[in-house]
Order: C-alpha cells, then sequence, then structure tokens
C-alpha cells in the first residue's frame, strides 16, 4: 500500500513552454502533498505545500506564478511549470500524506529539462 | 526554523561490516519526527525507519537501527551486516506532524565488496 505516482517520469521542453507533472496517491486519499525539487548531488529542497481544495502555500524564493500548484481532489496534485527556462531544469519530486497518519510517501520524481 | 545536518558528505564500508552515519538538528519543538530515507540510483525516496521523538527506545528495522540522543539533538543511524544493495544516498529528514520535512544535505554510502 501507500503508492505515490508521478507521470511523466522524463520530459524535456523547450524554453518557454509550460510543463505539467502530475501526482498521484493511488491507494490512500493524501489531504496534503509536497512539492520538492532536488538538484544534481544536492538535497531535497520543499517548493511548496499543497492542501486539497486550498491554495498552495509556497516556500521563501518560490514563485508562485511560475510554478503553479493545484490539488483538486484527495488524489492527485498537479505542479506546472509556466513558461520553463533551462535554469528550471531539475528534479521535482512530490509526497503526499495520508488523512490519518504522520509519514509522507513519496513518488518516483520526475526530471524536467529545459532546452 | 529548523535545521538538519548531516556532516559526512561521504561514508565507504566494506560488505559485511558496520558503518553509522551522523545526523544533528536543531528544533525549539518537542513533540516531533526524525526519519531515514535511501534514495539509491534510481532516485526513488525510500523510508529506512523513524523515530517519534516521544519515544525513548530507539526505533530498529532488521539490519538498521538509530542512535537518538534528544538531549543532544543527535539520530544517527547504524547499519549492520552492510550489503552492496545498501549503496545509495542517505538523507536525514525532521518533521513536526505530518507536516513538511526538513532534509540534511545526504550522506553517499559506498560499499566495497
Amino acid at each position: 500500500g501507500a503508492v505515490v505516482s508521478q507521470h511523466p517520469s522524463w520530459v524535456i521542453c523547450k524554453s518557454g513552454t509550460s510543463v505539467k507533472i502530475e501526482c498521484r496517491s493511488l491507494d490512500f486519499q493524501a489531504t496534503t502533498m509536497f512539492w520538492y525539487r532536488q538538484f544534481p548531488k544536492q538535497s531535497l529542497m520543499l517548493m511548496a505545500t499543497s492542501n486539497e481544495g486550498s491554495k498552495a502555500t509556497y516556500e521563501q524564493g518560490v514563485e508562485k506564478d511560475k510554478f503553479l500548484i493545484n490539488h483538486a481532489s484527495l488524489t492527485l496534485s498537479t505542479l506546472t511549470v509556466t513558461s520553463a527556462h533551462p535554469e528550471d531544469s531539475s528534479f521535482y519530486i512530490c509526497s503526499a500524506r495520508a488523512l490519518q497518519g504522520h509519514e509522507q510517501y513519496f513518488g518516483p520524481g520526475t526530471r524536467l529539462t529545459v532546452t | 526554523a529548523q535545521t538538519v545536518t548531516q556532516s559526512q558528505p561521504e561514508m565507504s564500508v566494506q560488505e559485511a561490516e558496520t558503518v553509522t552515519l551522523s545526523c544533528t538538528y536543531d528544533t525549539s519543538e518537542s513533540d516531533y519526527y526524525l526519519f531515514w530515507y535511501k534514495q539509491p540510483p534510481s532516485r526513488q525516496m525510500i523510508l529506512v525507519i523513524r523515530q517519534e521523538a516521544y519515544k525513548q527506545q530507539n526505533a530498529t528495522e532488521n539490519r538498521f537501527s538509530v542512535n537518538f540522543q534528544k538531549a543532544a539533538k543527535s539520530f544517527s543511524l547504524k547499519i549492520s551486516d552492510s550489503q552492496l544493495g545498501d549503496a545509495a544516498m542517505y538523507f536525514c529528514a525532521y518533521g513536526v506532524a505530518g507536516n513538511m520535512l526538513t532534509f540534511g544535505g545526504g550522506t553517499r554510502l559506498m560499499v566495497k565488496p
């Protein structure tokens, strides 16, 4: 149990375009989902916290107009990188917390390359 | 703000031997959770072990155990009988009641055959 999927696993897009990444909890309902960013050989940095039915809370320094997060249901959150630039290239990881419990379950990540 | 520090960027261990990864954290909270995650080359984050701060007993999961020193704010991971499959990045993480996790910088563990 407690499986989180991400789609796509790998995406290449051209500079200036937008790309959407989906995060789904497959066998549980998630009131809260978290989006992290990981640069090569670095740790995970929290970008935003997403609660179902409400606006996401962004960490300091993360542009909310650039990284649009939607958490429309208890099993799906999306991250849209708008007007992507090469510096947005990174590994994006989502995690989900179940309705009851403190543990976060991580998705397999999405590698974004902006050319 | 909470911070998590892993002072060992890289560690190496001989197969079948024991290795300890260090982690310290800073918090003003009294009730929190600590985790060790493993990130293999696939980059999937895998939970290795968790510890509730209110529990005095150190958590163990098969070959993995922790040494939790609350007063010292220290949370080290011991891997016994190391296996080649244990080679990965290991991240220590801190969290409060289902909120966001704060990760340490990571330790790359190499296992020598």
